[in-house]
């Protein structure tokens, strides 16, 4: 059985740091594609990042508003998935899912409960 | 960035009835569109993927259909558990987009 367990959310100030990790168990980790998608309280879904398997070099893409704050890493021998979020804005504010890909690279077959992320000084 | 924007924002319908929930692409996404329930304090869930393929487990009442920039999401005649918010997702590139939402509500 897949399960993907977020963990790491918290409160912080604007301007400071933060690191997500999501766990994962119930298949070969290294293999897929992995996501953070978050959804700010009350709105809609928003991808933040993605991060590819070992078979295609384990490349990272990020949507916009997260470019060059956020990084996204995994440690294949860990089953672990994390967001290190830097600089961070109130408008960063949100729940914070761990998604897992399906083979086909963006169908996100099995989502973790999410761990929330409050900016607020 | 490909913008889709879902209609209608909210839908009433009773137990039993069709829906038919639309989304619609700024630019093609060819067949590289999924859908996903959402259910209040839960984790989304997967419905349909490139545009009209069940996910594993997904009842039959859920069909989609669409290619390009037009896609519909059709659920046959609905069960009280399928009462949620619905969103698309294109995956054309690795800058995935999320429409807004369906609000799918009991009338």
């Amino acid at each position: 059985e897949v399960q993907l367990l977020e963990s790491g959310g918290d409160l912080v100030q604007p301007g400071g740091s933060l690191r997500l990790s999501c766990a994962a168990s119930g298949f070969t980790f290294k293999y897929f594609a992995m996501s953070w998608v978050r959804q700010a309280p009350g709105k809609g879904l928003e991808w933040v990042s993605a991060i590819s398997g070992i078979g295609t070099g384990s490349t990272t893409h990020y949507a916009d508003s997260v470019k060059g704050r956020f990084t996204i890493s995994r440690d294949n021998s860990e089953n672990t998935l994390y967001l290190q979020m830097d600089i961070l804005r109130v408008e960063d504010t949100a729940v914070y899912y761990c998604a897992k890909g399906d083979t086909a690279m963006g169908i996100l077959d099995y989502w973790g409960q999410g761990s929330l992320v409050t900016v607020s000084s | 960035e490909i913008v889709l924007t879902q209609s209608p924002g909210t839908l009433s319908l009773s137990p039993g009835e069709r829906a038919t929930l639309s989304c619609r692409a700024s630019q093609s996404v060819s067949s590289f569109l999924v859908w996903y329930q959402q259910k209040p304090g839960q984790a989304p869930r997967l419905l349909i993927y490139d545009a009209s393929n069940r996910a594993t487990g997904i009842p039959a009442r859920f069909s989609g259909t669409g290619s390009g920039t037009d896609f519909t999401l059709t659920i046959s005649s609905l069960e009280p558990e399928d009462f949620a918010i619905y969103y698309c997702q294109q995956r054309s590139n690795w800058r995935y987009t999320f429409g807004q939402g369906t609000k799918l509500e009991i009338k």
